[in-house]
């Protein structure tokens, strides 16, 4: 059964950092692009970034490039976000997704990790 | 940036009686290597969204035959021929065609 789960998020203050994590388990991991989505309160869903199965290519949401970073670690089945210089508008759940092909849909999610951005 | 734009926003619907939400791109969606990656989400409350149509008609593992996808280039439409009270929840369209992917505003079905 295919897998993901999400974890490190929490409560953060105005202008700090949060590291995300997002464990895949019951497929081959490395074979596959990963995205990370978000959804504020009460709110659609925006997508943040997507990394393909090496790594080598990463893409960003403009909200939040420059200041959060997407990376994985195949050895560990592990995809991570880094979060820095948080805001107000960056609180939402992140779902982690994973993605078939180039990223052409997401066909299997998460249950999310709660990030709330506050002072 | 293409613009997804979802009609209606909210849906009641009979039980058994059929709906159909429709999701417009401000530009095409065919992608550069000829395919067209439209794909439909429905999330019910408290719940991750889960994919129901990709590439758009293509049901996804488990999604019942109720549900069908049509459309092409901007015009895509997600129809359920007999609505049933697990339906309800919100519907996204999503594009992934082009960066950045991007998700319409939801469809709120309600069962009645």
């Amino acid at each position: 059964e295919v897998q993901l789960l999400e974890s490190g998020g929490g409560l953060v203050q105005p202008g700090g950092s949060l590291r995300l994590s997002c464990v895949g388990s019951g497929f081959s991991f490395s074979n596959y692009g990963i995205s990370w989505v978000r959804q504020a309160p009460g709110e659609g869903l925006e997508w943040v970034a997507t990394i393909n199965d090496n790594g080598a290519n990463k893409h960003y949401a403009d909200s939040v490039k420059g200041r959060f970073a997407i990376s994985r670690d195949n050895s560990q089945n592990t995809l991570f976000l880094q979060m820095n210089s948080l805001r107000a508008e960056d609180t939402a759940v992140y779902y982690c997704t994973r993605d078939v092909g180039i990223s052409a849909w997401y066909d299997y999610w998460g249950q999310g990790t709660l990030v709330t951005v506050s002072s | 940036d293409p613009v997804m734009t979802q009609t209606p926003l909210s849906s009641r619907v009979t039980l058994g009686q059929p709906a159909s939400i429709s999701c417009r791109s401000s530009q095409s969606l065919v992608h550069s290597n000829g395919n067209t990656y439209l794909s439909w989400l429905h999330q019910r409350p408290g719940q991750p969204p889960r994919l129901l149509i990709y590439e758009i008609s293509n049901r996804f593992s488990g999604v019942p035959d109720r549900f069908s996808g049509s459309g092409a280039g901007t015009d895509f439409t997600l129809r359920i021929s007999r609505v049933e009270a697990e339906d309800v929840g919100i519907y996204y369209c999503m594009q992934a065609s082009h960066f950045p992917r991007t998700f319409g505003q939801g469809t709120k079905l309600e069962v009645k």
